[in-house]
């Protein structure tokens, strides 16, 4: 059964620095992966998605990478600002699947000026 | 990215009345859906699958007949939650797949915070 950890729960910084988001995943037998960002009280909103062949992402700020063979992906921000306050979400699909996904309790980010 | 509207994004009730939420594809069709529950300060869980034209399939734990799910269309999929109790109260929210395949994105509706009084 599929199992998404993420690392740290929480984080707190001050703005301008470089931060590293982990998710780990007991299944590496994964079709992508997906990282999400999450403000209080709304939906997700989709950031950068994996697919299995690939092992790097990029978009703006954020850079993804995943190593399937050690079940592990990061998320990369570079130079936070305080509008990337948020919760940020990486998920996977369902063991054997590609469309169902199973979520990790996210990492809570706060950037203060 | 696609978007996916959810609707209402906050609604108040009384404990034994049915409240329906919608989920809708804007800018493509979705022949699946899904809904999620996610309680204060946790992560999202799947509560179904919604097919369109078929029955939806529940995942373990999940009471059918307390959350009836309808996919009547290829752009809208609804979540009724009946006779519902404060321990209903949670965050619905729906997501919907760019296309199907191993590869395509999820895209997540703007929650709808139910709150059972």
């Amino acid at each position: 059964k599929q199992e998404v950890t993420q690392i740290p729960a929480a984080l707190s910084v001050p703005e301008g620095e470089n931060l590293v988001l982990n998710c780990s995943f007991t299944d590496s037998a994964i079709y992508n992966l997906q990282w999400f960002r999450q403000d209080p009280g709304k939906g997700l909103t989709s950031l950068l998605l994996i697919q299995s062949s690939q092992r790097e992402q990029t978009s703006g700020r954020l850079n993804a990478s995943l190593d399937k063979s050690s079940g592990r992906s990061t998320l990369y921000i570079a130079a936070s600002q305080p509008g990337d306050s948020a919760t940020y979400l990486c998920a996977v699909p369902v063991s054997g699947g590609y469309n169902k996904l199973i979520f990790g309790a996210g990492t809570r980010l706060a950037v203060h000026p | 990215g696609a978007v996916v509207s959810q609707h209402p994004s906050r609604v108040i009730c009384k404990s034994g009345t049915s409240v329906k939420i919608e989920c809708r594809s804007l800018d493509f069709q979705a022949t699946t859906m899904f809904w999620y529950r996610q309680f204060p300060k946790q992560s999202l869980m799947l509560m179904a699958t919604s097919n369109e034209g078929s029955k939806a399939t529940y995942e373990q734990g999940v009471e059918k007949d307390k959350f009836l799910i309808n996919h009547a269309s290829l752009t809208l999929s609804t979540l009724t939650v009946t006779s519902a109790h404060p321990e209903d109260s949670s965050f619905y929210i729906c997501s919907a797949l760019g296309h199907e395949g191993a590869n395509t994105e999820a895209f997540f509706g703007q929650g709808t915070r139910l709150t059972v009084v």
